[in-house]
């Protein structure tokens, strides 16, 4: 059973801030996920990816594979990035679904 | 929005009770999967559906089922209903099952007294 690890566990930031979110694994998967969660409920998928980095607006993810390591990084944060942001991983077969990390609970101020 | 729909939004059940809650997937997704999320917790998986047959479970009980439809729909029905039953209940659909997208459901709050 794949442990996620996610840190800090709580961020609080002021406006403008580079954010950097850690999230590691301890087993072999075939793909991770960045996720954004609202008070509410909701859940949004941010990125998917298996390898290297993708970036989306002011949001970048990085993967390091060899070292089960993955961060999601936040450029020039503003309040509205205000939210918990859950790394989850796809296990290396199909049938069983994501295993989610306790999520990181963000908070920016203006 | 990803458009998949949840229904209900909130509920409240008494303990030994049944409950049925309801997903509509993204269109084109054949896969479907059940988190529940208890308050302050990171979503734990339950099942996953993929055309209509039940494709991998978590460690939940037999008591909690489910059920895919020809159109994808999914229900999670869950018997005899106990006090830690109470949390968010998500549904997630994609593509196909594995390492693909996930689009996610509002969830339903289900409180269980």
């Amino acid at each position: 059973k794949n442990e996620v690890e996610q840190s800090p566990q709580n961020l609080t930031a002021q406006e403008g801030e580079f954010i950097t979110i850690n999230c590691s694994y301890s087993v072999g998967i075939s793909a991770l996920h960045w996720l954004q969660q609202h008070p509410g409920g909701g859940i949004v998928s941010l990125f998917m990816l298996s390898s290297g980095k993708k970036k989306h607006g002011r949001l970048i993810a990085t993967i390091n594979i060899q070292e089960k390591h993955s961060s999601l990084h936040i450029t020039a944060s503003h309040p509205r990035d205000s939210a918990v942001y859950i790394c989850a991983v796809s296990p290396g077969g199909g049938a069983d679904g994501l295993t989610f990390g306790k999520g990181t609970h963000l908070i920016i101020q203006p | 929005e990803t458009g998949v729909t949840q229904s209900p939004t909130h509920l409240i059940k008494t303990r030994g009770q049944q409950v049925t809650l309801r997903c509509s997937s993204q269109s084109g997704h054949n896969t479907v999967s059940w988190y529940q999320q208890a308050l302050g917790q990171g979503p734990q998986f339950i099942f996953q559906y993929y055309r209509e047959e039940e494709n991998g479970r978590g460690n939940f009980p037999p008591r909690f089922s489910g059920l895919q439809f020809p159109n994808y729909s999914s229900e999670l029905n869950v018997n005899a209903l106990e006090l830690d039953d109470s949390a968010l209940y998500l549904c997630a659909s994609s593509r196909l099952p594995g390492a693909y997208e996930q689009y996610f459901g509002p969830g339903t709050r289900l409180t269980v007294t």
